[in-house]
């Protein structure tokens, strides 16, 4: 079956740590994409690749770091520069129209 | 003042009911909208997808969307249990063919339908 696939589905972050969120899609997929989601806030643009190894920040960037080294593949690194990790992270892809599809998220949590 | 607003609700109705969602938004550049459904802990799943101003009907389902006055709607006509969501609107403004996919959302708004 076609989709996009995140793992871990629930992830526990100590404080200064960094951790790495997978995100794969066998969709053919030229773009990708990493939401994160607050309650109350919608979905917030963190990164974005429209072609491989390229990518640009989006709107809440600072404290994330992600690579884009095959078209399939944009994982998400969580630093800890990253003062207000716990959320709820959302993968998504898209062609070149813009209708995008989501990942099942991963919920990330510091303990 | 946030590009794009959506009334958070909560938003509880009867079944059979028909619900309105609405959003708007103060970019004028937004030409592709989209209606998104999410169910607790899951990811959002596409429900409309519309270009420009126009009405657009699938089912249940009609996506609205007025550009003259940034405004768009989902209508879900015999409303079911099975519909209780958050609905999340998107748009982009897809500037030359170079950002799709990269959508502004609303806040969403959380629908509970009863028996």
């Amino acid at each position: 079956d076609g989709g996009i696939t995140q793992s871990p589905k629930y992830l526990f972050r100590k404080e200064g740590q960094n951790v790495t969120l997978s995100c794969e899609q066998n969709l053919n997929h030229d773009a990708m994409y990493w939401y994160r989601q607050d309650p109350g806030q919608g979905l917030r643009l963190i990164y974005y690749s429209q072609i491989v190894n390229d990518f640009q920040k989006g709107d809440i960037a600072e404290g994330y770091s992600v690579s884009r080294e095959k078209k399939e593949s944009f994982p998400l690194t969580v630093t800890s520069a990253q003062k207000n990790p716990t959320a709820f992270y959302l993968c998504a892809s898209s062609i070149w129209e813009t209708e995008a599809f989501f990942g099942q998220g991963t919920r990330l949590t510091v303990v | 003042q946030k590009e794009v607003e959506q009334d958070p609700g909560p938003l509880s109705v009867p079944e059979g009911a028909i619900v309105s969602l609405n959003c708007t938004y103060s970019n004028s550049a937004f030409q592709y909208f989209m209606w998104y459904r999410q169910y607790s802990r899951k990811g959002p799943e596409l429900l409309m997808y519309t270009y420009s101003s126009g009405n657009k009907e699938d089912g249940r389902f009609t996506a609205q969307v007025d550009k003259s006055s940034k405004y768009i709607s989902l209508f879900i006509r015999d409303s079911q249990p099975s519909d209780s969501a958050t609905y999340l609107c998107a748009m982009s403004d897809n500037a030359g063919g170079t950002s799709y996919g990269k959508l502004t959302f609303g806040q969403g708004t959380i629908l509970t339908v009863h028996p």
